[in-house]
């Protein structure tokens, strides 16, 4: 338990469909982080968030859409996916937005997009 | 362009034997590395850092080397345990106030009893 949820941990969607992600830590982190990790593929930078602001966009296509309501919570929402697009979805989070601040990951969500 | 690179998609090891996993990279500007562990249906944990005015760092049976002028580290465990068994990540930054971690594909070591 590294003390990072994320639900749910399975997600299969159709190309028109919206659904979120969740992420919560209970850690009393303030940065909070997206990763994708597609088959064969390092863990990719999405998004960046420290203190509910974002502070980083990797090119990210704007099917998908963050937010962070508060410091705990993170969401992913996702609307009108491509079949690449399926991959594995980490959160993570750190207690500051530091480089050599550890990052504490969630199991992930494995989204399939038909 | 891949930053930071596993060469070794996965390793076999026999249990009480060394495990040597391998990282090299690309940008001399990184100055902090951090070696992450995967079991299956788990997110990545951490397992050991360096920062690059060290060449080494080591926790219990496991230890990390830093050769700058390479661009190269390695992760040594010793004596590797079948619960040692999983992906293995490299991941490094470059520092400053952006948490940005740039990780490599990972090495799957797998310890046989």
């Amino acid at each position: 338990e590294t003390g990072v949820t994320q639900t749910p941990r399975h997600l299969v969607m159709g190309m028109t469909n919206k659904k979120s992600l969740k992420c919560e830590q209970h850690l009393g982190h303030n940065a909070m982080y997206w990763y994708k990790q597609s088959a064969k593929k390092p863990l990719e930078l999405m998004f960046v968030y420290s203190l509910e602001e974002r502070v980083e966009n990797n090119s990210v296509p704007s099917r998908f859409s963050p937010e962070c309501p508060n410091s705990s919570h993170l969401f992913l929402h996702l609307h009108t996916l491509q079949p690449e697009d399926s991959a594995l979805y980490l959160c993570a989070s750190s207690p500051m937005l530091l480089a050599k601040n550890i990052q504490y990951f969630g199991a992930g969500t494995r989204l399939s997009v038909l | 362009d891949q930053q930071v690179k596993q060469n070794s998609p996965s390793l076999s090891v026999q249990e009480g034997r060394i495990s040597i996993l391998n990282c090299d990279y690309t940008n001399s500007m990184f100055d902090y590395f951090l070696w992450y562990k995967k079991y299956p249906a788990e997110g990545p944990t951490f397992l050991i850092s360096i920062s690059s005015i060290k060449d080494k760092n080591e926790d219990g049976r496991f230890t990390v080397f830093l050769n700058k002028s390479a661009k190269h580290l390695s992760l040594h465990i010793v004596p590797s345990q079948p619960g040692d068994s999983a992906v293995y990540f490299c991941a490094a930054s470059a520092g400053g106030s952006q948490g940005n971690l740039i990780f490599g594909k990972g090495t799957k070591l797998s310890v046989k009893p």
